[in-house]
């Protein structure tokens, strides 16, 4: 099993609608999590932290659990420019702080 | 503008050929890593280094080697010894705040085997 998990999608959702990824993890020693938007050949960029229950940042809504182990991620109002690829991180210490990626889900905003 | 830089942006690599990029941050980061994408897989670590002069290997170091003589550079040299070499390099750096730990990003280095 991976320790960090997406649904690779595409997830394809008109203009203006609302949208929720999942991740789940599989080490309960991962003490943080982060949300990247990776576009089409770029690097990625962080979008969220989500240290504790979770996060709000204007349309974006990133919360997580911890008793089930996963983090989701909510997009209201759905952009055209929020088409991207969603990478969820996870952190945990271990002689440095081990990041893990998941694969990314990709998100598709058609108008 | 401070952040983090690599090049070349697209790399073309021989058979047999040694390759290295480069991968600068004058964001005073004491941590930087090295990280491979391919397409369907997650990113993977390939070596990391906490300090100057102190570096460490990552999940999948085979075939590359690293230094880091100063703080703000980390050179990646893809061997001839990395048999799959063709893949989308990002290097990273750390910065700790409040004691939390986020990474960001350099714009990758795309390499290609001719």
């Amino acid at each position: 099993r991976k320790e960090v998990e997406q649904d690779p999608g595409p997830f394809n959702v008109p203009e203006g609608a609302t949208v929720a990824f999942n991740c789940t993890y599989s080490n309960s020693a991962s003490q943080s999590f982060f949300w990247y938007r990776q576009d089409c050949r770029k690097e990625p960029k962080l979008l969220m932290s989500v240290y504790s229950s979770g996060n709000e940042d204007g349309r974006f809504t990133a919360q997580l659990n911890r008793a089930s182990q996963y983090i989701s991620l909510l997009i209201r109002d759905s952009k055209l420019s929020d088409s991207a690829t969603y990478l969820c991180v996870s952190q945990r210490s271990g002689g440095y702080q081990k990041v893990t990626f998941g694969i990314g889900t990709k998100l598709q905003v058609i108008p | 503008d401070g952040g983090i830089t690599q090049s070349p942006k697209y790399l073309f690599r021989k058979e047999g050929q040694n390759v290295t990029l480069s991968c600068e941050q004058n964001l005073n980061h004491d941590a930087m890593y090295w990280y491979r994408q391919d397409p369907g897989q997650g990113l993977r670590l390939i070596y990391y280094s906490q300090i100057v002069n102190d570096f460490q290997k990552g999940d999948i170091a085979e075939g590359y080697s690293v230094s880091r003589e100063k703080k703000e550079s980390f050179p990646l040299t893809v061997t001839s010894a990395q048999k799959n070499p063709t893949a989308f390099y990002l290097c990273a750096s750390n910065e700790l705040a409040g004691g939390k730990e986020t990474q960001y990003f350099g714009p990758g280095t795309r390499l290609l085997v001719l």
